[in-house]
């Protein structure tokens, strides 16, 4: 099976640097990816790693070690409109992903 | 980029209805999509794995008969919520991969169904 972990809730102010990390167990790996979900909406892809090693896109970047089964999702120069649930998924096999719980993220002026 | 369209957004119907929400690969041929299900503050759940020109691949739990899958073509799978019940009050979201399982997961904008 697979499980992940990720913190439950985050808050920072606008502008500020946020870094929300994800651990994995999993019996197949593909790759490690990020959502932002608002409210009433549906899962927004944010970013996605393969490989180790960083990737960046626009003011949001991930990480992925493999080795440590670990990951994370920066984000900078925060905005208010980046408050929402922010979920780690694991593509594992047959292409099924599993979520975490989801990390709700609050950005205060 | 990839988009996954998925109908009705929304749904309000009587106890006993069947539903049917459509999920669609717009432009990029997909043959397996997935099924999730939401719960309010929750995270998503795999339902299904929607298989084109075979049958769905029901995860643990969830009643086949209760939510059949079609996946007829290579750009539409669909979920058929059979005698839904107050019960079965959930936002539905399907996802599909342009390119393999080595790809990220695009969703759908999902399906609010609410029954009375």
């Amino acid at each position: 099976g697979q499980s992940l972990e990720q913190p439950s809730e985050v808050t920072a102010v606008e502008g500020a640097i946020v870094q929300i990390n994800c651990t994995y167990q999993t019996s197949g790996f593909y790759g490690l990816s990020w959502y932002q979900q608002h409210d009433g909406g549906a899962p927004t892809f944010l970013s996605y790693n393969g490989l180790d090693g960083l990737e960046e896109t626009g003011r949001f970047s991930s990480f992925l070690s493999r080795s440590d089964s670990y990951g994370y999702l920066l984000l900078q120069e925060l905005q208010m409109k980046d408050s929402a649930s922010y979920f780690c998924a694991v593509r594992g096999r047959a292409g099924k992903s599993t979520f975490g719980d989801g990390t709700t993220l609050t950005v205060k002026p | 980029g990839a988009v996954v369209s998925q109908h009705p957004s929304r749904v309000i119907c009587k106890s006993g209805t069947s539903v049917k929400i459509e999920c669609r690969s717009l432009d990029f041929q997909a043959t397996t999509m997935f099924w999730y299900r939401q719960f309010p503050k929750q995270s998503l759940m795999l339902m299904a794995t929607s298989n084109e020109g075979s049958k769905a691949t029901y995860e643990q739990g969830v009643e086949k008969d209760k939510f059949l899958i079609n996946h007829a073509s290579l750009t539409l799978s669909t979920l058929t919520v059979t005698s839904a019940h107050p019960e079965d009050s959930s936002f539905y979201i399907c996802s599909a991969s342009p390119g393999g399982h080595n790809q990220p997961q695009h969703f759908g904008d999902g399906t609010r169904l609410s029954i009375l």
